[in-house]
């Protein structure tokens, strides 16, 4: 099945900083999303994005399908921009949804 | 609206026993995927549901089954309770199109516990 790898697995900022999170997928994909988990495990939809380049405030991604990967771009971080980030494809066969291991993101003030 | 939301918020169980998880999803949404998330992973893909018929199945043995009600509610069951079977259930919902694959929103999640 489709392997979906993010990098960095662990990341500390300071408050301020700037920083890129990878997402690297195996095969064609229908769709990607990224989310931001909180410590109450709440998942918070990022970007739904399976293709091209949108942008949200502070953040922006970008998915380039025919490479297979995508970018999660987070400026100026916050404290509370802390938690764990995640990227899901879903996979052209069937009706699956394969998440990543997850980027931790700690935003030091 | 209200968003997707499950029940109960926690749960603990023992060995052996069975349990039943509710999610009712986004109104207009049609579909309901589950997920389980150990801790310090990423969450794993049980289900999906789509007007009532299983879509996609992940790699979970068969004390997992799950269910779609014609309101688009749904439950998970998981029988036979082992103590890996101790994480975060996440429900999703998502699609008021059958044909397209849809952004999928949510719930809050049930921690179960099995002692």
């Amino acid at each position: 099945g489709i392997q979906v790898e993010q990098s960095p697995p662990d990341l500390i900022l300071q408050e301020g900083a700037n920083s890129t999170l990878r997402c690297n997928f195996s095969d064609s994909v229908n769709n990607l999303q990224w989310f931001h988990q909180n410590p109450w495990g709440q998942l918070i939809n990022l970007f739904y994005i399976p293709s091209g380049t949108k942008q949200n405030g502070r953040l922006s991604a970008t998915t380039v399908a025919t490479e297979r990967y995508s970018l999660l771009y987070i400026s100026s971080s916050q404290t509370t921009d802390s938690g764990v980030y995640f990227c899901a494809v879903e996979d052209t066969g069937g009706f699956k949804t394969i998440f990543g291991a997850g980027t931790r993101l700690f935003v030091k003030a | 609206d209200a968003g997707v939301t499950q029940s109960p918020t926690h749960l603990i169980k023992t060995r052996g026993q069975q349990v039943t998880l509710r999610c009712s999803p986004i109104s207009g949404h049609k579909s309901v995927s589950w997920y389980q998330q150990v801790l310090g992973q990423g969450p794993q893909f049980i289900f999906q549901y789509y007007e009532k018929e299983e879509r996609g199945r992940g790699n979970f043995p068969d004390r997992f089954s799950a269910r779609q009600f014609p309101n688009y509610s749904s439950e998970l069951n998981v029988n036979a309770l082992l103590l890996g079977d101790s994480a975060l259930y996440l429900c999703a919902s998502s699609g008021i199109l059958a044909t397209l694959y849809n952004e999928q929103f949510f719930g809050p999640g049930t921690r179960l516990t099995v002692l």
